[in-house]
């Protein structure tokens, strides 16, 4: 059974900042991850997918990496926002027929003004 | 800008009412998913349709859940009777079994006194 994990579990930086965000899972055997985020009481936004034949995607000061093998992912914010503060969730879709996401518990990011 | 969109927003009920939830996917896609938010467990999955057959509903407790698709612009999420622990945010997503993005609806908060 797929295992996501998020690490740390909360994050508060000041504006300005770089930033990593970080993603494990246990099951190599996946067909992609993306990574959503979500404001308080909104829904899920999809910031970046990456296929699992691919290393890396890049979205404005968005940057997520992927390295299967070792079962990790990273999302990498460059000068943060204080627009950027939400919770970060990645989510693994598994290889196989049903290709189903399991997420992650999320982050919880707040950049500070 | 075609979008999911699920309807109540919000929903207070009590304990033993019948609870129904709808999604409208966006037109063209053929994959619905349900997932349900909470604290403690995060996102998990109850459904899973493609075509709107069901494919997989093993996250979804049978006594007192049904998930269906009437149709291909239509999908519920019923819930008889409900439980105070099924209080939750209830989330639908749709894609392409062929694509790889889920795309999530806003939500559904219920409650249940």
């Amino acid at each position: 059974k797929q295992e996501v994990t998020q690490i740390p579990a909360a994050l508060s930086v000041p504006e300005g900042e770089n930033l990593v965000l970080n993603c494990s899972f246990t099951d190599s055997a996946i067909y992609n991850l993306q990574w959503f985020r979500q404001d308080p009481g909104k829904g899920l936004t999809s910031l970046l997918l990456i296929q699992s034949s691919q290393r890396e995607q890049t979205s404005g000061r968005l940057n997520a990496s992927l390295d299967k093998s070792s079962g990790r992912s990273t999302l990498y914010i460059a000068a943060s926002q204080p627009g950027d503060s939400a919770t970060y969730l990645c989510a693994v879709r598994s290889s196989g027929s049903a290709r189903q996401l399991t997420f992650g518990s999320g982050t919880q990011l707040t950049v500070l003004p | 800008d075609a979008r999911v969109t699920q309807t109540p927003r919000h929903k207070v009920t009590e304990m033993g009412q019948e609870v129904t939830m709808r999604c409208q996917p966006i037109l063209g896609h053929n994959t619905v998913f349900w997932y349900r938010q909470t604290m403690m467990q995060g996102l998990e999955l109850l459904a899973y349709f493609r075509n709107r057959a069901p494919l997989d509903d093993s996250g979804m407790p049978k006594d007192r859940f049904s998930a269906e698709m009437p149709d291909a612009t239509l999908a519920t999420l019923k819930i008889q009777p409900s439980e105070p622990r099924d209080s939750a945010v209830y989330f639908c997503a749709s894609g392409l079994a062929t694509g790889n993005e889920q795309y999530f609806g806003p939500g559904t908060r219920l409650t249940v006194t």
